[in-house]
């Protein structure tokens, strides 16, 4: 089967620099994802990796050890705004398209 | 930029009413899903549909059928409401070969 194990919540102060681990066990690998889900709101796509390394976009970064089975989601100079649930997801190993996701990290951003 | 909308944002429901959520997409794409989520379990997949006309069950679809007639809405359908579909449902869709979902904005669903 397939699984990811991400902590269920992480608090940091604003400004600070926060990483967001995620460990998945798949029978295959395609790349994993991140999204961002406001308490209320719609899930929303941050990134995406396939190979191994560091993906920068802004204050968010995306890293992934394929070897490892291991990624992480780093966000600099935190705001207050980035207070929400962040999820990582891994494709389906047969059915393109399909998600699963693990069960999210709620981050509190205090002042 | 895609929009995927979803008719309500809440609904209240009574048990054993059938229930119908909507989800419209805007952009062509074929792969449509619907998920639930709920507090510590996350997002379950119940159903997806990579074409009209063509289903496929989720890791969660008993209690659930849907409906896909046309590329751009993806019907879920609640045969018979139970309590314990209380839940945050959220419709997404994806073009083949791209790499991140949107997601429609949820509908929260009570059933009483």
């Amino acid at each position: 089967g397939q699984s990811l194990e991400q902590p269920s919540e992480v608090t940091a102060v604003e400004g600070a620099i926060v990483q967001i681990n995620c460990t998945y066990q798949t029978s295959g690998f395609y790349g994993l994802s991140w999204y961002q889900q406001h308490d209320g709101g719609a899930p929303t796509f941050l990134s995406y990796n396939a190979l191994d390394g560091l993906e920068e976009t802004g204050r968010f970064s995306s890293f992934l050890s394929r070897s490892d089975s291991y990624g992480y989601l780093l966000l600099q100079e935190l705001q207050m705004k980035d207070s929400a649930s962040y999820f990582c997801a891994v494709p389906h190993h047969n059915q393109g398209g399909k998600l699963i996701f693990g069960q999210g990290t709620e981050l509190s951003v205090k002042p | 930029d895609v929009k995927v909308t979803q008719s309500s944002r809440y609904l209240v429901k009574r048990t054993g009413e059938k229930v119908f959520l909507e989800c419209v997409q805007d952009m062509d794409h074929e792969n449509m899903f619907w998920y639930r989520q709920d507090p510590g379990l996350g997002l379950r997949l119940i159903y997806f549909s990579y074409d009209v006309k063509m289903k496929e069950k989720g890791d969660i679809p008993e209690g659930y059928s849907v409906s896909r007639e046309k590329k751009e809405r993806f019907s879920l359908i609640l045969e018979s409401a139970s309590t314990n579909q209380t839940s945050m449902y959220l419709c997404a869709s994806i073009p083949p070969g791209a790499t991140g979902y949107t997601f429609g904005s949820g509908t929260r669903l009570t059933v009483v």
